[in-house]
């Protein structure tokens, strides 16, 4: 079956230093990946997608990069936080037809 | 500009009673409409899910009804027990790429 791992779980990060939140999918090959950041008590945003090695798309201009080296691997970065970076980012994945979302990382931007 | 819109922002049933939450949208590519489940602190789970085919999908205490010519489709919990209660999200996609999400329900539903 898929698995989903996101870590680390939680991060509480200062303004201005950098972020890697590391996604990876266990269970199948090729799928669709997904960024998604909800703000507290809100939906859902997409940031990014990629429909395979080295191909993302950028869905809201801002200081986050995503990046997939590997098949089953999806990285979001920054360069340096902002306070407005803090919330809860989804990883999820796709294959053949519906999403599947990881555990999420809670990250608190001081 | 919100692809799609959910209603209401949040919902108090009482246990046993029907929670019904609406969506709506605009795009008629829209061919997958899938809701989601999220207790605090966890990723959203895949709960049910419909295609613009049919007008409705009925998978345990959870229904969803969908209406193509008025754009809107719904989720439909019967017998509402303590255990429901959390934030459910509409989505829709085309063709299984980018999904778009309403804005969220919670729901809590008393004992």
């Amino acid at each position: 079956s898929q698995t989903i791992h996101q870590w680390p779980a939680t991060l509480v990060q200062p303004v201005g230093s950098p972020l890697s939140l590391e996604c990876t999918v266990e269970g199948t090959s090729n799928p669709n990946l997904y960024w998604y950041r909800q703000a507290a008590g809100r939906g859902l945003q997409l940031l990014f997608y990629s429909v395979g090695i080295g191909q993302i798309s950028s869905e809201v201009p801002q200081n986050l990069s995503a990046s997939r080296p590997q098949d089953r691997q999806f990285i979001l970065s920054s360069k340096k936080l902002l306070l407005s970076d803090s919330g809860f980012y989804l990883c999820a994945w796709r294959g053949s037809g519906e999403q599947y979302f990881g555990p999420g990382t809670r990250l608190t931007v001081t | 500009q919100q692809q799609v819109k959910q209603s209401p922002q949040s919902l108090i049933v009482q246990k046993g009673g029907i929670s019904i939450i609406n969506c709506a949208y605009e795009n008629t590519a829209f061919d997958y409409f899938p809701w989601y489940q999220q207790f605090p602190g966890k990723g959203p789970a895949l709960l049910i899910a419909i295609r613009p085919d049919v007008s409705e999908k009925k998978e345990g205490r959870f229904t969803i009804s969908f209406n193509k010519s008025a754009k809107q489709f719904s989720l439909h919990i019967m017998d509402s027990q303590p255990g429901d209660s959390a934030t459910y999200f509409c989505a829709a996609s085309v063709n299984f790429n980018k999904f778009y999400f309403g804005s969220g329900t919670k729901l809590n539903v008393k004992p």
